[in-house]
């Protein structure tokens, strides 16, 4: 079975800037979640889709910030215009229930 | 608010046990989580407790009390392999099923 998978895996951008992650969750999970973790601090909620709806975005931080599913399969995450403190490491996570998330490996956001 | 408190660091002996507290204060709670993450690598899942009581899954065990709001991941005999950062998690609303993390404990296994 695939696991999560994340491109790119590193990406190194310049202030106002715009990037976009992408995320393949493991095929048949519903439910699909986008986390980031700044140097050193915890792992934090971003979104969760349920198939291609919103289920929660309260932890989105602003509106440069745009995610979507497509179809119910691959997310993006947009960042546009990206700022210094949007740098960090951004993980998806998928699952079929709540219990059991399984993370893909990440990909680390530099902003210059 | 929500928060999550355990260790920042912890070390031990190769063979050892080692356990890994966690307390968290929530509006509501349906369930505490364990993930492992090495350096550069991705949270892996290790447990969850919905449940009062211990969970065993191999060498790790996971522990839950509710009325304490209290948690403990237990690692048994040791690995060189098991250095790596532990978090907790908890699952704290209804409907919806992202996690909240605590900071991490930082496992260091020495031979």
């Amino acid at each position: 079975e695939a696991g999560v998978t994340q491109f790119p895996s590193h990406s190194v951008i310049e202030k106002g800037q715009t990037v976009t992650l992408r995320c393949d969750p493991i095929s048949g999970h519903d439910n699909l979640y986008w986390y980031r973790r700044v140097m050193g601090k915890e792992i934090k909620f971003l979104l969760h889709f349920v198939k291609e709806s919103k289920q929660d975005e309260s932890g989105m931080p602003n509106n440069r910030f745009l995610a979507e599913r497509t179809g119910g399969t691959y997310s993006t995450l947009k960042v546009q215009p990206a700022e210094l403190e949007d740098s960090g490491v951004y993980f998806c996570a998928s699952s079929q229930g709540p219990e059991k998330q399984y993370f893909g490996p990440g990909t680390r956001l530099t902003v210059l | 608010g929500q928060s999550l408190e355990q260790p920042s660091e912890v070390t031990a002996v190769e063979g050892a046990i080692v356990q890994i507290n966690c307390t968290y204060q929530t509006s509501g709670f349906y369930g505490l989580s364990w993930y492992q993450q090495h350096d550069g690598g991705a949270p892996t899942f290790l447990s969850y407790n919905a449940l009062d009581g211990l969970e065993e899954t191999g060498r790790f065990s996971s522990f839950l009390s509710r009325s304490d709001s209290y948690g403990y991941l237990l690692l048994q005999e040791l690995q060189m392999k098991d250095s790596a950062s532990y978090f907790c998690a908890v699952r704290s609303q209804t409907g919806a099923n992202n996690l909240f993390f605590g900071t991490g404990t930082r496992l260091t296994v020495i031979p």
